[in-house]
This record gives structure tokens, sequence and C-alpha cells, in this order.
């Protein structure tokens, strides 16, 4: 596996308060990105990062941010959680229009 | 946008079967397009991945094919064995961007 690491792996937390997600790479990749898996929905693409500092909004952005301060750290923030984004989140990696790689996942509960 | 569908959505089939899944898209300008394989609970891992100007790859007992005028890529799985139970979803990227537009996966059982 890409030296990629996602924390928590779990979370379950309540309406309204604040999540952020970690993603950790040692691969020293350029692009960093967040996924979310939902049944009948495959993967989407919420966020993306192209270097440090450089974001850029995916298809389903709303209620998210992202902040990438350095090369091997991309977190994602739900600032106030609702019951919708309870989801599976993958953070990938890649070094450019090729392959992507996968971190575990983190599963998200939000009551 | 990009429409990724993928059919059908559970195949089982016994040990030692050969098998072929399914996977369209909408939009022909595509750069690349990738088979991943999901295990219960984890995380993707790449099976194969095919340029827009390939029209096969070949792995082991797994071979993917491209027909980008048709919109639609195939996934053979030879003598299929236990071990290959697990979901397989195809991603495609455009021409323009860096993101993969992903189908819903196909959820494989095979049979010992």
């Amino acid at each position: 596996d890409a030296g990629i690491t996602q924390s928590p792996r779990h979370k379950v937390t309540e309406t309204g308060t604040p999540v952020t997600l970690r993603c950790h790479q040692t691969e020293n990749h350029r692009y960093m990105y967040w996924y979310r898996q939902d049944p009948g929905h495959g993967l989407r693409l919420i966020h993306y990062s192209y270097g440090v500092k450089d974001t850029d909004k995916g298809e389903v952005s709303d209620g998210y941010s992202v902040s990438r301060s350095k090369t091997e750290d991309f977190l994602l923030t739900l600032e106030s959680a609702t019951s919708s984004q309870t989801s599976v989140y993958f953070c990938a990696i890649g070094q450019g229009r090729e392959t992507q790689y996968f971190g575990p996942g983190t599963r998200l509960l939000v009551l | 946008k990009q429409e990724v569908t993928q059919i059908p959505a559970a195949l089982s089939v016994p040990e030692g079967e050969n098998l072929v899944l399914n996977c369209s898209f909408t939009d022909s300008a595509i750069y690349n397009l990738q088979w991943f394989r999901q295990d219960p609970g984890k995380g993707l891992t790449s099976l194969l991945l095919i340029q827009s100007s390939q029209r096969e790859q070949t792995s082991g007992r797994l071979n993917a094919s491209l027909d980008k005028s048709s919109g639609r890529s195939t996934l053979y799985i030879a003598a299929s064995q236990p071990g290959d139970s697990a979901t397989y979803l195809c991603a495609v990227k455009r021409d323009t961007g860096n993101q993969f537009y992903f189908g819903t996966g196909t959820s494989l059982t095979v049979i010992p």
C-alpha cells in the first residue's frame, strides 16, 4: 500500500458539531483528494489539492472545507455536521493525471 | 458531467468460471479509465489502468478492454476464485481536469 493514513478511522458525532478528518501521506505526492462513498452513489469527489495551499472544489463540496499547509497533510472539515454527512470518507493521493492511491477510509456517523 | 454506470450491480458465479464486468460512460472525451477492487471495509486497490489511446490491458487473470467511441469498458476475470470476491469499481478521468468519476460498482461473489 502507498503510505497513506487517515485519522480517525471511526467517529460518531452529533449534529451541529465541527469535525475534522486528517489524511497523511509519506509519498510526497503533489495531489491529494477527499471522496465520500455512499450506497447507490459510488465515490464522489468533495475537494482536492494540487499543492500546498492550492485547493479546488469537487462535485459535492457544500458543507465541507479543506486545508493543506504541508505537502503531507490534507484536512477535511465539516463546520457543522449534519446527518446527510454520515458516510465513509476516503483520501487519495496521486502524482498527476495517472492512478490514485487510496487510504483505508474513515467511517463517520452523525447522530 | 460524466456519468459512469456499472451493470450488473451484483454477480454470483461458481468457482472456475470466466466472467465479464461492464462499465459504460457518457462522455467519450476521456484521459484514462481505471478498474479498482474494494474489499469490505477497506479502501480501493488499483487493478488496471487503460490510457485513452489503448484498447486493452492485462494483468495475470485480469483483462480490461476499452472502446472509447462507444463509451464502454469490460473487465474480464478468467478462472474465478473465491478470493476474487469483492466489489469492482471503474473510474474515468476526463480529458480536462483531475477528477475521477466513479461507477457504483459490481459486487462479485465467487462460490467455492
